[in-house]
């Protein structure tokens, strides 16, 4: 596709459910990112692959966050048994090594 | 560690005036980048900002970098509504990984 893809756009979870959160990035992208954006806040790092390496997951918040990219294209977000505190914008980001990266329109994780 | 700052952190400004923000960060960084948000919307990248002395301009926006003073600032000339919205600066820097760090924010609000 012309961008990243991000899907859900939105999604409500029960308190304790599990979640997984997609991301397609431009095609031949090496490098992806996921980041987390509570409301009013900056968007903050998450982890980043490159290709289907996860090189950097120093950003996760807890052992409940896992992500993948068992390929090298699409990338999962996962989140178990989601807190409230979980509530925010998941973003991700694509690009070549060392280039510019492209972000996504994001996922709106709601848990109540 | 690698910080920014933004200031302000909310901009309310009439049409047609002119306004700065400004964005610190604390260690050298590789790039520094300047995003718009609009409520509900993913990043839009503005400006990439590659080295001491860069300039760039678009429109009635116009970023800096003074890598010595680890200042970078966004001008805004002559204001209109449009350009409401958030707007974070992000710099990255390989030492730290290849995430972008990025500022709270800074919310416009141009007043007709």
């Amino acid at each position: 596709g012309a961008g990243v893809s991000q899907s859900p756009r939105y999604k409500v979870a029960k308190r304790g459910q599990d979640v997984a959160l997609r991301c397609d990035p431009i095609s031949g992208h090496v490098s992806l990112f996921w980041y987390q954006q509570a409301l009013g806040q900056g968007p903050e790092f998450l982890t980043y692959f490159q290709n289907e390496a996860q090189l950097d997951k120093s950003g996760l918040p807890s052992d409940r966050f896992f992500a993948e990219r068992p390929e090298g294209s699409v990338s999962t977000l996962k989140i178990q048994r989601t807190q409230q505190e979980d509530s925010a914008v998941y973003l991700c980001a694509s690009s070549q090594w060392g280039v510019e990266a492209f972000f996504g329109q994001g996922t709106r994780l709601t848990v109540v | 560690e690698l910080k920014v700052e933004q200031n302000p952190l909310f901009l309310s400004m009439q049409e047609g005036k002119n306004y700065t923000i400004y964005c610190n960060y604390s260690t050298t960084s590789d790039r520094l980048y300047w995003y718009r948000q609009d409520p509900g919307k993913s990043l839009e990248s503005l400006f990439v900002l590659l080295s001491n002395g860069a300039v760039k301009q678009e429109g009635r926006l116009m970023a800096s970098l003074d890598t010595k003073a680890r200042l970078s600032t966004l001008h805004i000339t002559a204001a209109v509504h449009d350009l409401s919205a958030t707007y974070f600066c992000a710099v990255d820097n390989m030492e730290y990984g290849n995430k972008l760090v990025f500022g709270a924010g800074t919310i416009l609000r141009v007043k007709s």
